[in-house]
């Protein structure tokens, strides 16, 4: 049973427009999430992170959106760059115990 | 700073022989954890310890040991390789952390990329 969600496994978008990645989660005790980034060959990197305390995280061109009562939260990339065409993973945890992760959705910036 | 390496970074196995997949890490963090990622499927959790000599199982453990017998090292050992253990296997180390002073997201390794024939 998938806990978290990520259900476009691919999103193509211009360079300068805005990115969004959508994740779904199904378990309520879920209290902190992540993103992270990952390019062919290498392990992912964290990228930005939500504590289920809040509904808005921003770090510089990224910002994470939480909405508990959907269970849903997105990653925001503003304005999109061609550096930023990879793999993204959003991760859900409890009591910051283990991580469990979605399924990725790969992101393609084109010129 | 090295940070998490792991060995080897490819592997070929037949079907039935056992390899160990090795993870160092030089953080000093006490949780670390193996993931495997398929296509599809994301990543899934095999195994992790919250510290030496402790362990336990994640979401897809069956097939696969680990211990735990230093804070650096994690290796996971598969006794008798499958086909289904073909896959990409990424160690990782620390977990995430509210207060992120404490500087304890996890942090992956290189992956290792084993095919079982």
């Amino acid at each position: 049973d998938q806990q978290v969600k990520q259900n476009s496994p691919s999103l193509s978008v211009q360079e300068g427009r805005i990115s969004i990645l959508n994740c779904d989660y199904t378990n309520s005790m879920f209290d902190y999430f992540l993103w992270y980034k990952k390019y062919p060959a290498e392990g992912p990197t964290f990228l930005i992170s939500i504590s289920s305390i809040k509904d808005k995280n921003e770090d510089g061109r990224f910002t994470v959106f939480l909405n508990k009562s959907a269970k849903h939260l997105s990653l925001h990339i503003v304005p999109s760059q061609p550096g930023d065409s990879a793999v993204y993973f959003c991760a859900a945890t409890r009591n910051t115990d283990k991580l469990i992760f979605g399924t990725g959705t790969r992101l393609q910036v084109f010129p | 700073n090295a940070g998490v390496t792991q060995t080897p970074k490819f592997q070929v196995l037949k079907t039935g022989q056992s390899m160990t997949l090795q993870c160092a890490q030089d953080m000093n963090h006490e949780y670390m954890s193996w993931y495997r990622q398929d296509p599809g499927m994301g990543l899934r959790l095999i195994h992790y310890s919250v510290g030496a000599g402790i362990t336990d199982q994640g979401e897809v453990p069956n097939g696969y040991n680990v211990s735990r017998s230093t804070t650096e090292d994690f290796p996971l050992r598969l006794l008798s390789a499958a086909p289904s253990q073909t896959s990409v296997y990424f160690c990782a180390s620390g977990r995430p952390h509210r207060d992120r002073a404490r500087n304890t997201e996890a942090f992956f390794g290189q992956g290792t990329r084993l095919t079982v024939v």
